[in-house]
């Protein structure tokens, strides 16, 4: 049974472009959640979601972040127009149910921008 | 909003010894978890507390969750080389949809 993958593992951006973090969750997962983790410091909370809707964003940087999980395919964390201070390792987490249950962290997207 | 605090933030041990890490809740949590993070590496899940006062073993690890619901405790006997990495808690209120995770405690071991 194949972990959660995420996709890219290293991704470099310059300023100003765009960035697409990809996570597919554990097969029979349907809660996704996107953390941030800069150098040395804990995990922030982002963003959960379900199949197709948006549960709780409110860790979410108002501008330039998107997420979506649509019905078919992997979560996407869009970073729109990125700065360096959005230089971080993003994770991706899923589970089997909801609200506070176990979650398996995939490998992470080490995020660069130049 | 509610509040995850872990103390202490480094933990500097030598090989063989005990030590303990902290965390305390702001609100009274429906559960509690741990995760461990190797350095480079992603959390993985290694407990859940779920009952007042409960403690739980996995080998040389010991897990413990206070009589309120707000704290909880991990302590490691005889630290060895694979103990290295940083250690999460992250807590669960009825309330709220998401864990909210202490900054870690980020052990290294003096062999």
């Amino acid at each position: 049974n194949a972990g959660v993958m995420q996709n890219p593992r290293h991704l470099v951006r310059r300023r100003g472009q765009e960035a697409r973090l990809r996570c597919s969750p554990m097969k029979g997962h349907s809660h996704v959640y996107w953390y941030r983790q800069l150098p040395e410091e804990g995990l922030k909370f982002m963003v959960y979601l379900q199949k197709e809707n948006i549960i709780d964003e409110s860790g979410m940087p108002k501008e330039r972040f998107s997420a979506e999980f649509p019905k078919e395919g992997p979560s996407i964390l869009r970073i729109q127009q990125v700065v360096r201070g959005d230089s971080a390792a993003y994770f991706c987490a899923s589970s089997l149910g909801g609200a506070g249950g176990e979650q398996y962290f995939g490998p992470g997207t080490r995020l660069t921008v130049t | 909003g509610q509040q995850v605090m872990q103390i202490p933030q480094y933990q500097h041990v030598q090989e063989g010894e005990d030590f303990t890490t902290y965390c305390n809740s702001s609100t009274t949590l429906s559960n509690i978890q741990w995760y461990k993070q190797r350095p480079g590496g992603h959390p993985v899940f290694l407990i859940q507390l779920v009952k007042s006062g409960e403690v739980k073993k996995q080998k040389r690890l010991t897990f413990q969750f206070g009589e309120a619901k707000k704290n909880s405790s991990l302590h490691i006997t005889a630290t060895q080389t694979t103990d290295v990495g940083t250690y999460f808690c992250a807590g669960h209120s009825s309330n709220d949809y998401k864990l909210s995770f202490g900054a870690g405690t980020t052990v290294t071991v003096r062999a």
